[in-house]
């Protein structure tokens, strides 16, 4: 089956800008997580969409969102970037929500560098 | 709480030597495991999971892990490495949502 696709692949931002990736799950599955991967902090969960709801939110700041849409794509914004925003995000797809036993499939993730 | 526990952040083997990586989860009740691997500049691949049954699992690319639940490990294995298996490993254990360890860095060395 084919996987997740995230976009763009590598952009570069400016300070106080916004950024939003996109992350279109793996055809059948509901659920969409984001993580957020830096060197210092590894792998950090941001949040988890489940049937266009966020179920489970990280312990992030209110600058970053996501929604899902009714075909379970799922989109991730940052509002007012920040340098420490820099990192991999990745997107995860999985049947059904994330814990319980479903298996989460990770795209390549979208390279976020802010200057 | 639920966590993850790599105790090594990096590891170097030579090429054909076996290789065990170690993870001791937190969680109370029976968990399900996982194994990922990542590669430079690129996300996660599933290498094995855990969810009942056998205690050994094997996974993709000649890897297995152990469940051992009086220990709360799930340590992964291999019997010979390769080259191409240098990369970044994850423990994860799956509650209300994923917990992942903070990775292991494999190093092979020809």
């Amino acid at each position: 089956k084919a996987g997740v696709t995230q976009t763009p692949r590598y952009l570069i931002k400016t300070r106080g800008q916004q950024v939003t990736l996109s992350c279109p799950p793996i055809s059948g599955h509901r659920s969409v997580s984001w993580y957020q991967q830096t060197p210092g902090q590894g792998l950090q969960f941001l949040f988890e969409y489940f049937s266009e709801t966020q179920r489970n939110k990280g312990n992030f700041p209110g600058r970053f969102s996501g929604r899902q849409f009714s075909n379970s794509r799922s989109e991730m914004n940052v509002s007012t970037l920040e340098l420490g925003d820099s990192a991999l995000y990745l997107c995860a797809s999985s049947f059904g929500v994330g814990g319980a036993g479903n298996t989460i499939y990770f795209g390549e993730g979208s390279w976020l560098t802010v200057v | 709480a639920q966590s993850v526990t790599q105790p090594d952040i990096h590891i170097t083997v030579s090429e054909g030597a076996s290789l065990e990586l170690r993870c001791n989860y937190s969680y109370g009740a029976t968990p399900y495991l996982f194994w990922y691997v990542q590669s430079p500049g690129q996300g996660l691949q599933l290498l094995l999971k855990y969810f009942s049954g056998d205690t050994l699992v094997q996974g993709i690319k000649g890897f297995e892990a152990e469940f051992k639940r009086s220990q709360s490990s799930f340590n992964l294995r291999k019997p010979s490495v390769h080259w191409s298996d240098a990369a970044e490993y994850f423990c994860a254990v799956s509650g209300n949502q994923f917990y992942f360890g903070t990775g292991t860095s494999l190093t092979v060395i020809p």
